[in-house]
């Protein structure tokens, strides 16, 4: 099943703050965070693992509630070219590696 | 260059015509995957593989085939295409078969099945 993100969208001005939310109807391994320009491939921001490791972008920050099942992205300080849309990808390990999307949450940064 | 390269980039075809997408990727990663975009579902995974012979259904497997005879390839074949496989399909791959490192996507298929 497929994890819901919120907000599906939100707009901000230069220099705000955002929080997008992930939450998971199934144990996570392990929650990964891209964000895709219109016509680009998805790139990487962030990969946050079960007992705390996270690797990712310095200026991005992220938190996994293992119990919970969540995950926030924290955008602070946002700038023009952090529009865009962010998905998160929560990981299930069913012998292999299953990586199922969260349908998105566009993001429009304005001046 | 780091890369993972998909061709064709775009592709029309019609109804019932056997197409092949390739995948290859020059980072000697062990996983690889296939996803499809279409708006406002996100990336649906279709298959992946975590190493040389070694595949497996995602999400959306059905009216799809792959394989992984060398380690960089992935190839995705449609069989039988139909209207209802016309959509934005990305290759992936990451050096993690553990899902704790990044996956590195291609440029994006654009396939239109008439």
């Amino acid at each position: 099943q497929q994890p819901v993100q919120s907000p599906q969208a939100v707009i901000l001005r230069e220099g705000e703050d955002a929080v997008i939310n992930c939450s998971s109807s199934k144990a996570l391994y392990s929650v990964h965070w891209y964000r895709q320009k219109h016509g680009e491939a998805p790139v990487f921001l962030m990969i946050l693992l079960k007992g705390g490791e996270q690797k990712g972008h310095e200026k991005i920050s992220a938190s996994f509630n293992e119990k919970k099942q969540q995950s926030s992205l924290y955008l602070t300080a946002s700038q023009l070219s952090y529009s865009g849309t962010y998905f998160c990808g929560t990981l299930e390990n069913t012998g292999g590696f299953k990586t199922i999307f969260g349908a998105g949450t566009r993001l429009f940064v304005k001046a | 260059e780091a890369q993972v390269t998909q061709n064709p980039r775009y592709l029309i075809t019609v109804t019932g015509k056997k197409l092949t997408v390739t995948c290859s990727q020059n980072m000697n990663h062990e996983y690889m995957s296939w996803y499809r975009q279409d708006p406002g579902l996100g990336l649906r995974q279709i298959y992946y593989s975590m190493n040389v012979e070694v595949t497996d259904k995602g999400d959306v497997p059905e009216g799809y085939k792959v394989s992984r005879k060398e380690k960089r390839n992935f190839p995705l074949i449609l069989e039988s295409p139909s209207p209802n496989q016309t959509s934005l399909y990305f290759c992936a791959s990451s050096l993690s078969t553990a899902g704790t490192d990044t996956q590195y996507f291609g440029p994006g298929t654009r396939l239109t099945v008439l």
